[in-house]
């Protein structure tokens, strides 16, 4: 049964502190997705990459977020140095891109906790 | 920024009963999926509809689109207990990039 993994579940960390999340994107898919969802804001896409290469990051604040897919297995989002407003679910979703469907499919989440 | 907008934001219904949720958007899309996802868990996917297509069928899930409108519904017959959970509309464009929208929370009473 193929999911996507993330890691941690969840993350409680000081103010200032570096923070990474780790995501295993279903094997042979070739599209990576990081999105954040809080209640105020809902569900916001930060980053995604099609085979392994970013496509669209502006979501992202750039001066403290950084998304990577190191290799095709492993998708990491960094946030550093972490503030308060940074708390939320932290969601990668994988997908095989075609030229006009594509569902995605969700990891757990990693929930993060900023205090 | 939110394409889809669901309406209503909360929906409480008792079991046996029909759900119907709306989505509205606002730009041309590729195609309109629905996603449901149960407390504390992640998105999972319901159904898509392509852009050339005006319903569709899964189950009990039935989900209309109009083009011409912006807007799409997804209808749940027959819920039970277990449909509680939000529902969230999005919109695909290009490279599969996906808009969600805020969601409906659905709740089915025994």
């Amino acid at each position: 049964d193929a999911r996507v993994t993330q890691t941690p579940r969840h993350k409680v960390t000081e103010m200032g502190q570096e923070v990474t999340m780790r995501c295993q994107p279903i094997l042979g898919h070739n599209t990576v997705f990081w999105y954040r969802q809080t209640m105020m804001q809902g569900l916001e896409l930060l980053a995604y990459f099609r085979n392994r290469a970013p496509l669209d990051d502006s979501g992202m604040p750039k001066d403290r977020f950084s998304a990577e897919m190191p290799d095709a297995t492993l998708a990491t989002l960094k946030i550093q140095p972490s503030e308060p407003r940074d708390s939320a679910v932290y969601f990668c979703a994988s997908g095989l891109v075609s030229t006009r469907d594509g569902e995605q499919y969700f990891g757990p989440g990693t929930r993060l906790t900023v205090t | 920024s939110q394409q889809g907008e669901e309406d209503p934001q909360a929906l409480s219904i008792q079991e046996g009963e029909n759900a119907t949720m709306n989505c509205s958007y606002k730009t041309s899309i590729n195609n309109l999926q629905w996603y449901r996802q149960n407390s504390g868990r992640g998105l999972v996917h319901l159904i898509l509809i392509r852009s050339n297509e005006r319903e569709k069928h899964s189950g009990r899930l039935r989900v209309t689109l109009d083009t011409s409108k912006k807007s799409s519904s997804l209808l749940i017959t027959a819920s039970r207990a277990a449909d509680t959970a939000s529902y969230f509309c999005a919109t695909g464009g290009g490279y599969n990039k996906l808009i969600f929208g805020a969601g409906t929370r659905l709740a089915v009473h025994p």
